[in-house]
């Protein structure tokens, strides 16, 4: 197994410009989150899935983000426009319910930088 | 506010000794605890977890005590390695096996040789 794959692994953008971080789970996991690490706040929780349903979405900064998840194996996180208090490592992670807790993988990260 | 707090941010031993990681939180909801552990460039990986009907859990070198009357947990590394040497991130959940993970804002534990 591959684990959570994340692409990019590094972004830099422009202020104002539309930015998309993607996510692949691991194949079986029915649920995936979006977490942001920042030195300020550490990780914190933007939104999670279950079954490609958005769950809670109480952790997104704001309407300049959305997430999607059109499919089991398939998740974006989207920013527009970006600003540079977004720059952070977005971590995407998933798991399999019936594990809780223990079953969380997360995946390597995207390093966003926005200038 | 911050339900889960590691106050500090970097912790330094030597190889050999005791690493003690210190994690406070302030929601009586949560009843499950974990540490991950994170080395640059990747993500967090599992370590270690603990009920709430629980004080204590070892596992290896590894062992995590909780003290529910002072909303506080630590993580003590036996002895300390090098290869030790990451963030340790503290997380909480309110209702076991919830999948919603609240983290601290981690302590860097750099073990030298």
């Amino acid at each position: 197994d591959a684990g959570v794959i994340q692409s990019p692994r590094h972004e830099v953008t422009e202020m104002g410009q539309e930015v998309t971080l993607r996510c692949k789970p691991i194949s079986g996991h029915n649920s995936l989150f979006w977490y942001r690490q920042t030195m300020m706040r550490g990780l914190e929780l933007l939104i999670y899935f279950n079954n490609n349903v958005p769950i809670d979405d109480s952790g997104m900064p704001e309407d300049r983000f959305s997430a999607k998840m059109p499919n089991a194996s398939f998740s974006t996180l989207k920013i527009q426009p970006s600003e540079p208090r977004d720059s952070a490592v977005y971590f995407c992670a998933s798991s399999f319910r019936g594990q809780g807790i223990y079953g969380y993988t997360f995946g390597s990260g995207t390093r966003l930088t926005v200038v | 506010d911050q339900q889960v707090k590691q106050n500090s941010p970097s912790l330094s031993v030597q190889e050999g000794r005791i690493s003690i990681l210190n994690c406070d939180y302030t929601n009586s909801m949560f009843d499950y605890f974990l540490w991950y552990k994170k080395y640059p460039a990747e993500g967090p990986t599992f370590l270690i977890s603990i009920s709430s009907i629980k004080d204590k859990n070892e596992d290896g070198r590894f062992t995590v005590f909780l003290n529910k009357s002072a909303k506080h947990l630590s993580l003590h590394i036996v002895p300390s390695q090098p290869g030790d040497s990451a963030v340790y991130f503290c997380a909480a959940s309110a209702l076991r096996g919830s999948e919603k993970l609240v983290f601290g804002k981690g302590t860097k534990l750099t073990v030298n040789p």
